[in-house]
């Protein structure tokens, strides 16, 4: 079946230094979604890239998908310690389901 | 605007006591549905979606299953809790391609 990797597991970063975590599946995907966990929280929507190549920021945050539609990369710029969380890409094919990755855990030192 | 509810918000019950676990939206008609499970520190597990009143789909064969009474209703249950069901349990909701979640259930068993 469809698989979504993830890496790195788990992040820790000073303050004011950038942070990527990288997202790779085993077949070819319809879009991918990104998706932030605070703490204790539940995961809340940041993005969905659709185009093959595509590129899109929210302010410090720029997210890509691979040419081949099979990998995906979340950078931040300069984190900040609000950045802390649990950032999830989620892969779709044509079913209902998005397949999610297991997680890149950031933790941010003031 | 559309939300979702869970309730309880947490929840401790001894192993093989039963388990009902429900999940309203709000604002919307003829949602799918999804229950994940996540454990702790760890990626969301898929264990049910639903696309209408009736309709199940199971994506891990497990002590759990799913019902949906109601367009806007979806139950996760257990006749037996297993000490492996312990876990923050998810709701969430399909709008176009994105999922939105609820705040979550989270359980332990003892």
């Amino acid at each position: 079946g469809q698989q979504v990797m993830q890496i790195p597991q788990y992040q820790h970063v000073q303050e004011g230094e950038d942070f990527t975590t990288y997202c790779n599946s085993s077949t070819t995907l319809s879009n991918i979604q990104w998706y932030k966990q605070r703490p204790g929280g539940h995961p809340v929507f940041l993005i969905q890239l659709v185009k093959s190549g595509e590129v899109k920021k929210q302010k410090r945050l720029t997210f890509q998908f691979g040419e081949a539609k099979k990998n995906s990369s979340l950078h931040i710029t300069a984190t900040q310690t609000t950045d802390v969380g649990t950032y999830f890409c989620a892969g779709k094919d044509s079913s209902y389901k998005l397949i999610f990755g297991s997680g890149t855990r950031l933790l941010v030192r003031p | 605007s559309q939300t979702i509810h869970q309730w309880p918000a947490t929840l401790v019950q001894p192993v093989g006591s039963p388990l009902s676990l429900e999940c309203t939206v709000e604002g919307t008609s003829n949602p799918n549905l999804y229950w994940y499970r996540q454990a702790a520190g760890r990626g969301l597990q898929l264990l049910f979606y639903s696309v209408g009143i009736g309709q199940i789909s199971s994506e891990v064969p497990q002590n759990l299953s799913a019902s949906r009474p109601q367009d806007r209703q979806f139950i996760l249950s257990s006749k037996k809790l297993l000490l492996s069901d312990s876990g923050f349990y998810l709701c969430a909701w399909r709008q176009g391609e994105t999922q939105y979640f609820g705040p979550g259930t989270r359980l332990l068993v003892l």
